[in-house]
């Protein structure tokens, strides 16, 4: 099973660009990286998700590189509604365990 | 709204009971996860059901136990509770069984144990 390293916290000042980056050294060939939010109190949100280089959507942009070591989940321009919780997870096949850790706390500042 | 929906939101029970929690899937999903979330602490996958039947266990104590039905909504039992089995339980679901699927989480129950 893939384990995840993120950092516990950030701060971003409103209209910056936020970087969070994760680490799973041990990812197998067929993983998919796969990031979520949580605001407090709420179920989790699906962010992005990909498998290797880069991938980009309305919200945001996972970049992977090509030894699949870490992923960096890159949010354009934060407003104060991205203050949430960041969970960084590697689905491993069939499932067998689902890991999603501490999760990176991004605090967006005026 | 993710479309997926669980009853009840909040609930209040004392140690040594037994609750049950339910959790009903997006239409066409047949798989449904379970988790806890402690305070402060990340999602603990429990298990999970694929068409009715257990497909991954997780860190899931021997006085849960769970159940997916033929209508695929699910169930959560938690027995013999402990003041520590007070915790957001959350559900979630996706379409298929496998790598890349993603999963659509409700807005969870809050259990408090007194």
């Amino acid at each position: 099973l893939a384990k995840t390293t993120q950092p516990i916290s950030m701060d971003s000042y409103e209209g910056q660009e936020v970087n969070i980056t994760c680490s799973h050294n041990n990812i197998a060939t067929n993983d998919y990286i796969t990031w979520y939010q949580q605001f407090p109190s709420q179920g989790p949100r699906f962010i992005i998700q990909g498998y290797k280089t880069k991938v980009t959507n309305e919200v945001a942009s996972l970049f992977i590189p090509a030894d699949r070591k870490s992923s960096t989940l890159s949010l354009p321009r934060v407003s104060l509604s991205d203050t949430a919780v960041y969970y960084c997870l590697v689905e491993t096949g069939g499932y067998q365990k689902v890991t999603f850790g501490i999760g990176t706390k991004l605090q967006v500042i005026p | 709204d993710s479309g997926v929906t669980q009853t009840p939101k909040h609930l209040i029970t004392a140690t040594g009971q037994r609750v049950t929690l339910r959790c009903s899937p997006r239409s066409g999903d047949l798989s449904v996860y379970w988790y806890q979330q402690s305070l402060d602490q990340g999602l603990q996958f429990l298990i999970q059901y694929y068409n009715g039947e257990e497909r991954a266990k997780g860190n899931i104590l021997e006085r849960f136990s769970a159940q997916q039905f033929p209508d695929l909504h699910s169930e959560l039992n938690l027995s013999s509770l402990e003041l520590g089995d007070s915790a957001l339980y959350f559900c979630a679901s996706s379409v298929e069984l496998g790598l890349g699927e993603t999963q659509y989480f409700g807005p969870g129950t809050r259990l408090l144990v007194l």
